[in-house]
């Protein structure tokens, strides 16, 4: 059964960057066919697409978060990353971190809880 | 931008029928939108229901459909349960790797 699980920081002060991993596991990160995202929720409101990588590095990102958001992946360490800079409170969200084929998500992780403190 | 469009809210008495619907604020949704609908109850992460417009997930009840209706996806929840009430989330892909949630729509089991 494969599984996803986010770690990282719970707390980013404002104008740093937040930086999460999402360590794949049950599966592996290269298989074909699927790509790796970040969805976020900030409290109270909806779902929000980040973005995807392929297991080669291809990215796509959300066009409103694209300027401040890099995804990588790491297929040694079966894991991909999220940095997204320049955060202020509107960046308070649970952060996801899921997988996805053309069709859909079919995996999701936990999800991980960023707050912002000065 | 593109925003995709869902009912903020709804409601069905248990055992009822209804069906939700995701729009796009200008244009249709078709197969090539890829539809897919998630569930989500309160501090829980989402539960995939449907991908791919009609596909159910494995050990989604059957009471779960997904479909195109006119210019929108739906999901129709047919013979509702208590445990149905919760949040659910369409999304679409849009192009270019481009994914788009609607706002989501919260169902009330009354």
């Amino acid at each position: 059964q494969l599984q996803l699980q986010e770690s990282g920081p719970g707390l980013v002060k404002p104008s740093e960057t937040l930086s999460l991993t999402c360590t794949v596991s049950g599966g592996s990160i290269s298989s074909t066919n699927y790509h790796w995202a970040w969805i976020r929720q900030a409290p109270g409101k909806g779902l929000e697409w980040i973005g995807s990588i392929y297991y080669s590095g291809n990215t796509y990102y959300n066009p409103s978060l694209k300027s401040r958001v890099t995804i990588s992946v790491d297929t040694s360490k079966n894991q991909f990353s999220l940095r997204l800079s320049s955060v202020t409170a509107a960046d308070t969200a649970v952060y996801y971190c899921a997988r996805h084929d053309s069709a859909g998500i079919d995996y999701w992780g936990q999800g991980t809880l960023v707050t912002f403190s000065s | 931008q593109t925003v995709v469009t869902q009912e903020p809210s709804f409601s069905v008495s248990p055992g009822g029928t209804v069906t939700l619907t995701c729009g796009l604020s200008s244009g249709s949704v078709s197969t090539s939108s890829y539809p897919s609908w998630y569930q989500q109850t309160p501090g829980q992460a989402p539960r995939t229901l449907i991908y791919s417009t009609n596909t159910r997930s494995s050990g989604v009840p059957d009471r779960f459909s997904g479909s195109i209706l006119g210019n929108k996806a739906a999901l129709t929840i047919t013979g509702a349960q208590a445990e149905d009430e919760s949040d659910y989330y369409c999304v679409l892909r849009l192009g270019s790797g481009i994914w788009v949630f609607g706002g989501g729509t919260k169902l009330t089991v009354l």
